[in-house]
């Protein structure tokens, strides 16, 4: 079976600009949460997503955004970017059957790098 | 505000010795889990145990769980190179939201 795939692997952007980011799960899953991961301030969830719906989201700005469509496939956008937004981006999908995230393992994606110059 | 933060924040330890890392976390949990991450790469689950659960062993790997304490252990065995890594406990607050919050992490480093 597939891994999640998150695409681009490597991106570099401007100030003001924006970025959408894109997360493929493992077949099969539902539930897809994005996390940022800077040495700073760790591993910081986003949100998650579960049949095209949000159903949780972190503390971030509403540059941040995101969205599932119907065949779990994810993305997420920021929008004016700033110099802190730079950071590794990770996606992680889970089945979520009983209870959501936090009962189920969560598989991740090797994360799409994130520079913003 | 971070849930979970791990304890030491590095560790370098000799193959083959065993290495522990521990973390603590602020309020009643439903679960905790542990993720290992090697570098530049994304995280992968090693074990989850539940608030009702003390112990739990996977291979080489033993996590215990001190609720009272608020906070829970990594113990891998008989290291190996290939256990050079970061590892990061996540936990989730016993609330309606079902988020999962990550510590900062400890870089460990198996010396040949």
């Amino acid at each position: 079976k597939a891994g999640v795939t998150q695409t681009p692997r490597y991106l570099i952007k401007t100030r003001g600009q924006q970025v959408t980011l894109s997360c493929s799960p493992i077949s099969g899953h539902r539930s897809v949460s994005w996390y940022q991961q800077t040495p700073g301030q760790g591993l910081q969830f986003l949100f998650e997503y579960f049949s095209e719906t949000q159903r949780n989201k972190g503390n971030f700005p509403g540059r941040f955004s995101g969205r599932q469509f119907s065949n779990s496939r994810s993305e997420m956008n920021v929008s004016t970017l700033e110099l802190g937004d730079s950071a590794l981006y990770l996606c992680a999908s889970s089945l979520a059957l009983a209870g959501g995230v936090s009962y189920n393992e969560q598989f991740f994606g090797p994360g799409t790098r994130l520079t913003v110059l | 505000s971070q849930q979970g933060e791990e304890d030491p924040q590095a560790l370098s330890i000799q193959e083959g010795e065993n290495a522990t890392m521990n973390c603590s976390y602020k309020t009643s949990i439903n679960n905790l889990q542990w993720y290992r991450q090697n570098s530049g790469r994304g995280l992968v689950h090693l074990i989850l145990i539940r608030s009702n659960e003390r112990e739990k062993h996977s291979g080489r790997l033993r996590v215990t769980l001190d609720t009272s304490k608020k906070s829970s252990s990594l113990l891998i065995t008989a290291s190996r190179a290939a256990d050079t890594a970061s590892y990061f406990c996540a936990t989730d607050e016993a609330t309606r939201d079902d988020k999962i919050i990550f510590g900062k992490g400890t870089r460990l480093h198996i010396l040949p």
